[in-house]
């Protein structure tokens, strides 16, 4: 499969633990999305990569969350001290960038995190 | 204002008949525009993407843009129940310190009854 592949698919976690999830994009694509969706709402951007490069991350998310994409391959987002609301699918998206302007993006089957 | 605003319906036509999805955003200096997808549980899924003023047809589906009203459609043709899913909306900004961020809408949930 060369899809985006995301780690785990599904994730439960008590109230004030720390999770963390593994995005791997497809192979050649140098730029890479985490997005939040919750039921009814359209995907809701997180941060994003350009290869190891952390250009922008959303002034909605706090400083519990944390992404990383060390070598500019896979990826990891993690969440410490989770509350309820934390409770989403998240989603890691990936594209090939190049020098106009950009394609499109492609995403895994996304993590779905519920916290108790 | 929202950045991609949809109709969040339900939206529901008959098998065979033609879809119409409709979507407006804000940022002027947009230039890539996207339709994904979804299906209930699901992630999205990319089903078309344009980015000049127009029609782009692909098979059933049949995006178009007007950058001028700001504007960006979704028509699905001969409409099967297989097409019942949510269809979201995404936006590519190209300015600045967004360089390449997609902006979605809440997504038109679809219904083809047969």
């Amino acid at each position: 499969d060369t899809g985006v592949s995301q780690d785990p698919r599904h994730k439960i976690t008590k109230r004030g633990q720390n999770v963390t999830f593994r995005c791997d994009p497809i192979s050649e694509h140098n730029r890479l999305y985490w997005y939040r969706q919750t039921l009814g709402q359209g995907p809701e951007f997180l941060t994003y990569f350009q290869n190891e490069a952390q250009l922008e991350k959303s002034r909605l998310l706090s400083d519990r969350f944390s992404a990383e994409r060390p070598k500019g391959s896979f990826s990891t987002l993690e969440i410490q001290r989770t509350e309820q609301g934390d409770s989403a699918m998240y989603l890691c998206a990936s594209s090939l960038e190049g020098f106009s302007r950009g394609t499109e993006a492609f995403f895994g089957q996304g993590t779905r995190l519920t916290v108790v | 204002q929202k950045e991609v605003e949809q109709n969040s319906g339900p939206l529901s036509v008959p098998e065979g008949a033609i879809a119409s999805l409709n979507c407006t955003y804000s940022d002027r200096g947009s230039q890539s525009f996207f339709w994904y997808r979804q299906y209930s549980g699901k992630s999205p899924e990319l089903i078309m993407s344009i980015y000049s003023n127009g029609d782009k047809e692909d098979g059933r589906f049949t995006a178009q843009l007007n950058k001028a009203s700001q504007y960006v459609s979704l028509l699905i043709r001969d409409s099967q129940p297989s097409d019942s899913a949510t269809y979201l909306c995404a936006v590519r900004t190209d300015r600045g310190s967004t360089l390449g961020r997609l902006y979605f809408g809440r997504g038109t949930q679809l219904t083809v009854w047969p």
